[in-house]
């Protein structure tokens, strides 16, 4: 049972503009999210994370959007550069109790210049 | 600078064999855990460890053991290696269960197993 999904397994986006990655949850008591960016032979690197007190959360060109209604997070990256190219995992966790991290199987994003 | 580090970058090992894949950290976390990646199937967290001499099992433990006992070092063992079992092996540390904070990760292990 895959709680944390990511359904576009892969997302072309001219240079320059906006690239919008999309992740669904089902587990309610997920309260912390984060995204991480992935090149291959290296491991994921952290990106950006939201609370679920938080409904937007901003870095730089890097937005998340958490609808916790809708069990639905977003990462957008306004602009997009053929060094964002990569694979990104959402991830998931509950900051009580065991404390783990249930990722997504990713989206590759390829960036065109 | 947070550091985990995998003991080796590339395995080849034969069907059979009992493999270790060792990490350790430098940040004093008290969270470890190990995931292997698959395509199509994203990050799978095999076991994790919230202590010294403590673990968990994750989403797909069969197969693996491991061990943690001492702080900074958590090894994942395939009691007896099989094909399925070629992936790509990522070790992550985290602080203390309560904090929002990220997982660090390690470069990563790709196992072949033939």
């Amino acid at each position: 049972d895959q709680q944390v999904k990511q359904n576009s397994p892969s997302l072309s986006v001219q240079e320059g503009r906006i690239s919008i990655l999309n992740c669904d949850y089902t587990n309610s008591m997920f309260d912390y999210f984060l995204w991480y960016k992935k090149y291959p032979a290296e491991g994921p690197t952290f990106l950006i994370s939201i609370s679920s007190i938080k409904d937007k959360n901003e870095d730089g060109r890097f937005t998340v959007f958490l609808n916790k209604s809708a069990k639905h997070l977003s990462l957008h990256i306004v602009p997009s550069q053929p060094g964002d190219s990569a694979v990104y995992f959402c991830a998931a966790s509950v900051t009580s109790g065991t404390y783990k991290y249930i990722f997504g199987t990713g989206t590759r994003l390829k960036v065109l210049a | 600078d947070v550091k985990v580090t995998q003991s080796s970058r590339y395995l080849v090992k034969r069907t059979g064999e009992k493999v270790f894949l060792e990490c350790v950290q430098d940040m004093d976390h008290e969270n470890m855990f190990w995931y292997r990646q698959d395509p199509g199937l994203g990050l799978r967290l095999i076991y994790f460890s919230y202590d010294v001499k403590m673990k968990e099992k994750g989403d797909i433990p069969e197969g693996y053991s491991v061990s943690r006992e001492k702080k900074e070092r958590f090894s994942l063992i395939l009691e007896s290696a099989s094909n399925n079992q070629t992936s790509m092996y990522l070790c992550a540390s985290s602080p203390r269960q309560g904090r929002n904070t990220e997982a660090f990760f390690g470069q990563g292990t790709r196992l072949t197993v033939v």
